[in-house]
């Protein structure tokens, strides 16, 4: 079985670009979660999905990130415009449903460089 | 001060050895306390998770929980070089919108030949 895939694994973009993260969760995973570790700091809870609806996003940063599950399957995560402060690894995490985050399979990361 | 404290290491021990990492916190409202391993480049893995107070054991690992002190711990026994890795403990808590996950820092641990 295939576990949770975090696409790009590295991206490294300008200051005021857009980029975009994309997470497929375990087939049939209804929860899906963000999570956000930048340098030096603890990984931080971003938002989190039941299927395709936003259950909690009160860990959004601020409104340049928007999140989105279409149909209930994976899971985008934009960020525009970037800025320096972005930089950091981004995790995606998912688990079934009737389970929390204490169950949650982790994705690799997906490690973004603003410069 | 963080709700979750957890020592960054690097702590450093001869294989075989029985680690011990722990962590302390704040939040009386934590309910589920995890421990994940992580090597270097990749996500962090659960490892054991544990239900309100208590021991629980699987394989070389046992994890306790004390929350009359507000104080985890996870014991590694007969400690091998794969066991090299950053282990992060986290506990949730019941929040507005659902379970609220809060993530320690982080112990590195290396286990010499």
């Amino acid at each position: 079985e295939a576990g949770v895939t975090q696409f790009p694994s590295h991206s490294v973009i300008e200051k005021g670009q857009t980029v975009t993260l994309r997470c497929d969760p375990i087939s049939g995973h209804d929860n899906l979660y963000w999570y956000r570790r930048v340098m030096g700091k603890e990984i931080k809870f971003l938002l989190h999905f039941v299927k395709e609806s936003k259950q909690d996003e009160s860990g959004m940063p601020n409104n340049r990130f928007l999140a989105e599950r279409t149909g209930g399957t994976y899971s985008t995560l934009k960020v525009q415009p970037a800025e320096l402060e972005d930089s950091g690894v981004y995790f995606c995490a998912s688990s079934q449903a009737g389970t929390g985050p204490s169950e949650a399979f982790f994705g690799q990361g997906t490690r973004l460089t603003v410069v | 001060q963080k709700e979750v404290e957890q020592d960054p290491g690097p702590l450093s021990v001869p294989e075989g050895a029985i680690v011990s990492l722990n962590c302390t916190y704040s939040n009386s409202a934590f309910q589920y306390f995890m421990w994940y391993r992580q090597y270097s480049r990749k996500g962090p893995e659960l490892l054991m998770y544990t239900y309100s107070s208590g021991n629980k054991e699987d394989g070389r690992f046992t994890a306790q929980v004390d929350k009359s002190s507000k104080y985890i711990s996870l014991f590694i026994r007969d400690s091998q070089p794969s066991d090299s890795a950053t282990y992060l403990c986290a506990m949730s808590a019941m929040d507005t919108g659902g379970f609220k996950t809060i993530f320690g820092a982080g112990t590195r641990l290396f286990v010499k030949a």
